[in-house]
């Protein structure tokens, strides 16, 4: 069964810094890997979608790596503004045919001080 | 980038009516739609995968009978809380997957269901 895990819970950062959002996985076939961010009360919208056969997707400041067969993601963020609140979320899709479910981290919730 | 609706957005119920929640991708097209719970402070936990025109897979531990899915169309799919109870209140967040493309999902601003 898969298992997908953000570290850390919480992280709080002074605006402008660079930071890290971790996620890992233990099953290593996956399809894809999608990070999103979800705002209080809100829906998920989503950031970066990284294929299986690729190592990083990038979007203006935001930049995800994936190395599949360790079981890892970061989503990196540069130049960090307060609008960037929010909690992160990784997920991941099963490479099984017929497996459509995504499988969610438990989340970073970001914070950033302005 | 595309965009997936739901409504309402909150409601507020009497325990033992039904609620219907509708969500609807406006600009693509979704063989398959996905029901999410969410408990504050909580992830997403999958309650059910719709497929147009078929009966919807259940997750386990996820009552069929109280939780109606009916995905009629390419862009259309609903869910029905049965006979709601207060424990059911929750935000609920639908998904959907666009037909074409990377397989991308794309998410609903979610309900507030509130059971009085």
């Amino acid at each position: 069964k898969q298992e997908v895990t953000q570290i850390p819970a919480a992280l709080s950062v002074p605006e402008g810094e660079n930071l890290v959002l971790n996620c890992s996985f233990t099953d290593s076939a996956i399809y894809n890997l999608q990070w999103f961010r979800q705002d209080p009360g809100k829906g998920l919208t989503s950031l970066l979608l990284i294929q299986s056969s690729q190592r990083e997707q990038t979007s203006g400041r935001l930049n995800a790596s994936l190395d599949k067969s360790s079981g890892r993601s970061t989503l990196y963020i540069a130049a960090s503004q307060p609008g960037d609140s929010a909690t992160y979320l990784c997920a991941v899709r099963a490479a099984n045919f017929g497996n459509e479910k995504l499988t969610f981290g438990t989340g970073t919730r970001l914070t950033i001080i302005p | 980038g595309a965009v997936v609706s739901q409504h309402p957005s909150w409601v507020i119920c009497k325990s033992g009516t039904s609620v219907k929640i509708e969500c609807r991708s406006l600009d693509f097209q979704a063989t398959t739609m996905f029901w999410y719970r969410q408990f504050p402070k909580q992830s997403l936990m999958l309650m059910a995968t719709s497929n147009e025109g078929s009966k919807a897979t259940y997750e386990q531990g996820v009552e069929k009978d109280k939780f109606l899915i009916n995905h009629a169309s390419l862009t259309l799919s609903t869910l029905t809380v049965t006979s709601a109870h207060p424990e059911d209140s929750s935000f609920y967040i639908c998904s959907a997957r666009d037909l074409i493309g990377l397989g991308e999902q794309y998410f609903g601003p979610g309900t507030r269901l509130t059971v009085t």
